[in-house]
């Protein structure tokens, strides 16, 4: 099955920085790659996606980049801001494994002020 | 428009009791998902269903573990006799088509402490 590999665990960054968060997955039939972010005792909320058939998406501040050969994905958070804190998840879906996500260990991202 | 309801959001139990977690999907989403989150960790996939439909419950312990979505009503996630081990946040999520790129959105979330 899908095995997806994130690192680092924990990041601290002042608040300004850019941050990175980088995943990798085993499955090459994988197609579909949310992030998502969860804040403590919340819902994991989705902030941004790709699919297999672009190398890059950009939404104001989040990007995601995808390359396929190499099997990883990476998240990036510009000009980050305290309230961007929280604990990010990379997933992974294909059709082969039916429909279910399989998640990264998280990491946890510190921004401080 | 209500997103993924979950009920109830805080579960106490004691070890061999019964534990029932109902999810209701958003407005027009026809697929249901629930993960396991254990303390400091991921989510791990358990079961997916369609209505009155299991389509992949490889995630779930065999045993004591149990899911439906019927016709009507929300979909349950059932434990019997639960044990400590239980203990951790249950998700589900929704989703609107079963394309392996359609996009799942997560319910609050049942937060279940086994004594």
């Amino acid at each position: 099955g899908e095995n997806v590999e994130q690192h680092p665990s924990t990041l601290s960054v002042q608040e300004g920085d850019s941050a990175v968060i980088k995943c990798t997955y085993s499955d090459s039939a994988s197609n579909y790659f949310p992030w998502y972010k969860q804040e403590l005792g919340k819902r994991p909320q989705l902030i941004i996606d790709i699919r297999s058939n672009v190398g890059e998406k950009k939404d104001q501040r989040i990007a995601v980049t995808l390359n396929k050969t190499a099997k990883h994905f990476s998240l990036h958070i510009t000009e980050t801001q305290p309230e961007d804190s929280a604990v990010y998840f990379c997933a992974a879906s294909s059709n082969n494994a039916g429909n279910m996500l399989t998640f990264g260990g998280g990491t946890r991202l510190m921004v401080k002020p | 428009n209500a997103g993924v309801m979950q009920n109830p959001r805080h579960l106490v139990r004691r070890r061999g009791q019964e534990a029932r977690l109902r999810c209701s999907p958003m407005k027009g989403h026809s697929h249901v998902y629930w993960y396991r989150q254990l303390p400091e960790e991921g989510l791990k996939f358990m079961v997916y269903l369609q209505k009155e439909n299991i389509i992949d419950e490889s995630g779930m312990p065999k045993e004591r573990f149990s899911a439906e979505f019927p016709k009507e009503g929300p979909s349950i996630l059932r434990i019997q006799q639960v044990v400590r081990g239980d203990s951790a946040a249950y998700f589900c999520a929704s989703s609107h088509s079963s394309g392996s790129t359609d996009t799942q959105y997560f319910g609050p979330g049942t937060r279940l402490t086994v004594l």
